[in-house]
This record gives C-alpha cells, structure tokens and sequence, in this order.
C-alpha cells in the first residue's frame, strides 16, 4: 500500500520569507510520480509542482522547489519570498506510473503573515 | 475552456434522502474519480473510472453508486444518506496511463461540493 505523510498540520511563514514543507511517502513501485497540490480558501484544488521518480533532478516552478531525496522517501516542497496569496492548504500526493489513482497526505495549513 | 464542472456546490440533506452529484469534463479525459475530503483526512478515494462504462471501487465506496455512460459525465450517487457522508466532495480527471505516452499527468479538479446531512 501505498502512504503519504505531512507531519506538519499547521505552518507559519512572514511574507518575502522562505518556508519548507515536509513529506515523506512510501511506496513498493519504481514508477510513481509525485506532486504538491495547493487548496485556497475557495476550495479550488491547484497543481503547484509535479515530479517524476526516475528524475534525479529536482523540480522547480518559479518561486517554487522542491528537494526530493529518493534514497529516503522524502519529497519537501520550499517556498521563496512568500506572498499573502500562498497562504492555503498544501497537500503532498503520490500516485503510480500505471494509474491515476491519487494518495494524499493529510495536509498542511501555510499562514503567511504580512 | 470550462474544465471540470460539479454541480451544486452546496447541499443539505436529511437523513434517509437520496441524492445526485453531478461531474462533467470537457478535456475528453479517459479517467475520472470522486474523493471526499474530510478535515485532518486529506482526500480518499471513493470511487474512479478508467473510461465509459468502467468504473471500480477505491477506498472508501460504501454508500456510493457511480456510471459512467459517457467519456463527459461521472454522477455520484447517494442512495440513503447518512451524517458520516457529510464532507466536501471533489471530481477530479485526468488522462489514462500510457495513451500518447502520458503518465503521472496533472489531474483537475471540480470547485467541490460541501454536502450537510442532518
């Protein structure tokens, strides 16, 4: 079976700072993929990054990276020079190569403070 | 482009009722799923479809329906609602792994339906 974990229920951060956010995963495939999903108060649920298992390279999109330590199951994502519209639910998921069947964390609530 | 549509967005039902959730995709996305997101929970899967007329179980099914008569449409079906099946409920689709070589492919999702059983 496949889980994700947040072991972070809440966050803070001050706006322009830098925040972390952690995951650790665990899965028996080679073939998965990995994302952070950003949920705001509207409810809307928003791709924020995506990365694939077999690349060494770490993802990165605009103020957003990730550091994803294979070796150690661990997928965190950074936040740089965060900004009052980053403030939201974060959710680390896990899905297969073969399927699109999502495994979500239980999530972490970012506060950006002004 | 309206992406994924679920309708409606907020509902209140008695105990015993049954209703229809609505989820419609204009991507021509193969696979389409409903989860339910409860607070501290994140989401779980209810229920998914690889395509029309295929749909199978995820893990939390019971007291759920779902068809799938078409590659747009994937209704979730209450059949006696209970107060545990209060929760925010999202569709969500995605392209099937391996058509056009994709995989691990973005999945969009509905605005989410609050759902209150009284």
């Amino acid at each position: 079976a496949q889980t994700v974990t947040q072991s972070q229920p809440e966050m803070s951060v001050q706006e322009a700072e830098t925040v972390t956010l952690s995951c650790t995963y665990d899965t028996s495939e080679s073939d998965y993929y990995l994302f952070w999903y950003k949920q705001p108060p509207s409810r809307q649920m928003i791709l924020v990054i995506r990365q694939e298992a077999y690349k060494q390279q770490n993802a990165t999109e605009n103020r957003f990276s990730v550091n994803f330590q294979k070796a150690a199951k661990s997928f965190s994502l950074k936040i740089s020079d965060s900004q009052l519209g980053d403030a939201a639910m974060y959710f680390c998921t896990l899905t297969q190569g073969g399927s699109e069947k999502l495994v979500f964390g239980k999530g972490t609530k970012l506060t950006v403070n002004p | 482009n309206a992406g994924v549509t679920q309708t409606p967005k907020f509902q209140v039902l008695k105990t015993g009722q049954s209703m229809t959730l609505q989820c419609a995709q204009d991507m021509n996305h193969e696979y389409m799923s409903w989860y339910r997101q409860d607070p501290g929970m994140g989401l779980r899967l209810i229920h998914y479809s690889v395509g029309a007329g295929i749909t199978d179980q995820g893990e939390v099914p019971n007291g759920y329906n779902v068809s799938r008569s078409t590659t747009e449409d994937f209704p979730l079906r209450l059949l006696s609602a209970a107060p545990s099946q209060t929760s925010v409920y999202f569709c969500a689709s995605s392209y099937r792994p391996g058509t056009g070589g994709r995989r691990g492919t973005e999945a969009f999702f509905g605005q989410g339906t609050r759902l209150t059983v009284v």
